[in-house]
């Protein structure tokens, strides 16, 4: 089945301890993303990844860092999480760009106290 | 910056019952605007795509509009059921790399 899979689904941290969301697709996609959603914001694009080794920021990057050794996997790394990024997480992947279909995982509820 | 709201942020209505949901946009310079779904604990499903030059797609019971000049779309629900219940999430498209989303309608649909 194509998917994109995140993990874990669900996440409680404590502030400054570093963790990875991890996101894998086996659709080889090319581009993948990572979104966070908060009430009353919508869905904010964190970073972006056009291929391996190539990644770009979104609109709200601070605090996050992201890597694409691989063409299926992207991890969200987060080195000092802090109480502002409790958020619900999803990884999203596309053949090329957000013009074509998008593919989004299931999501990762973070909390950090 | 692409600014995207959706009207109402919630919507009941009884079962069968036709329904539109509405979107607008405040920068017309769009590739494309697509509409998702959400159900809870689950990701987005992507519903309906519509390039910058067409005005309207469907699937099934569903109809998307596009008016690019105004900055307007609206997705048509036809006959709608207790499944449709969900979150719907328009975005837009200004280029390669993000989709701007609107805050989403939470539709319940009332058998």
């Amino acid at each position: 089945e194509a998917q994109v899979t995140q993990n874990p689904r669900y996440l409680i941290t404590v502030t400054g301890k570093k963790l990875t969301v991890t996101c894998s697709q086996n659709m080889n996609h090319e581009y993948m993303s990572w979104y966070r959603q908060d009430p009353g914001l919508g869905l904010r694009q964190i970073y972006y990844s056009m291929n391996v080794e190539v990644t770009d920021k979104g609109d709200v990057p601070e605090g996050y860092k992201v890597s694409r050794k691989e063409k299926r996997n992207f991890p969200l790394i987060l080195e000092s999480p802090s109480p502002n990024q409790t958020s619900l997480y999803f990884c999203a992947s596309s053949l090329a760009g957000v013009n074509y279909g998008y593919t989004f995982g299931s999501g990762t509820r973070l909390t950090v106290v | 910056k692409q600014e995207v709201t959706q009207i109402p942020a919630a919507l009941s209505v009884p079962e069968g019952e036709n329904l539109v949901l509405n979107c607008s946009f405040t920068d017309s310079a769009i590739y494309n605007l697509q509409w998702f779904r959400q159900d809870p604990g689950k990701g987005l499903t992507s519903l309906l795509l519509i390039q910058s030059s067409q005005r309207e797609q469907t699937s099934g019971r569903l109809n998307a509009s596009l008016d690019k000049s105004s900055g307007r779309s609206t997705l048509y629900i036809a006959a709608s059921q207790p499944g449709d219940s969900a979150t719907y999430l328009c975005a837009v498209s200004s280029g390669a790399n993000n989709l701007f989303f609107g805050t989403g309608t939470r539709l319940t649909v009332i058998p």
